[in-house]
């Protein structure tokens, strides 16, 4: 069964730096999206993306963040200079309004950031 | 903006009864209202979903009741099972963003 695939599972990073996260979406989904969940909180939305565009964004989704599909198969979330509060677990997913309805989304299992 | 309340927080109920979680919302122009599993480590899972326009909606062990007129939908699950332990966020989905709820912590006792 198609799987949507995050890398990598953990990342820690000093406060300041930049990182960037990498999702595979399913192969043939073209409505793609990041989520964050801080830990013991609920899910929050970031953005969505379509069309090589984003498409709608969350307050938190600031000039510090940005999102990028750089080929067929990846897309990245980037974080210019990660704060202490960027500490969370952040999830990709991606849907096919073409087979699925728009709103199946299907998650990735999650990347840990860890902001020192 | 809370757009969905959730409760309870954390619930624990025996083998074979049952789960009851409860999800309230705000914004009216909500058209899709899912609930998603998420085992620990584990992105959430589609578990059920229900639209606006239908009061229930059962899949095996799992119902979703609707009160559109009260905004607020409920999580039932029967006979619940050991392997059912998960959080569930319940969630109000417009415009293409989803609205999670806070979660709850489900533990089934054997």
């Amino acid at each position: 069964e198609p799987e949507v695939t995050q890398t990598p599972s953990h990342q820690v990073t000093q406060m300041g730096q930049e990182v960037i996260l990498r999702c595979v979406p399913i192969s043939n989904h073209l409505y793609f999206y990041w989520y964050r969940q801080i830990l013991g909180q609920k899910v929050e939305f970031l953005v969505s993306f379509y069309n090589n565009e984003i498409s709608e964004k969350s307050e938190i989704f600031d000039d510090q963040f940005s999102v990028e599909r750089p080929d067929g198969s990846n897309f990245t979330l980037k974080i210019r200079s990660t704060k202490l509060e960027d500490s969370a677990m952040y999830f990709c997913a991606s849907s096919d309004p073409l087979t699925y309805l728009i709103y199946e989304q299907f998650f990735g299992p999650g990347t840990r950031l860890t902001v020192l | 903006q809370q757009q969905v309340k959730q409760s309870p927080q954390s619930l624990i109920v025996q083998k074979g009864g049952i789960s009851i979680i409860n999800c309230a919302y705000e914004n009216t122009a909500f058209d899709y209202f899912p609930w998603y599993q998420q085992f620990p480590g584990k992105g959430p899972a589609l578990l059920i979903a229900i639209r606006p326009d239908v009061s229930e909606k059962k899949e095996g062990r799992f119902t979703i009741s609707f009160n559109k007129s009260a905004k607020q939908f409920s999580l039932h699950i029967m006979d619940s099972q050991p392997g059912d332990s998960a959080t569930y966020f319940c969630a109000g989905y417009n415009f293409n963003k989803f609205y999670f709820g806070s979660g709850t912590k489900l533990n089934v006792k054997p």
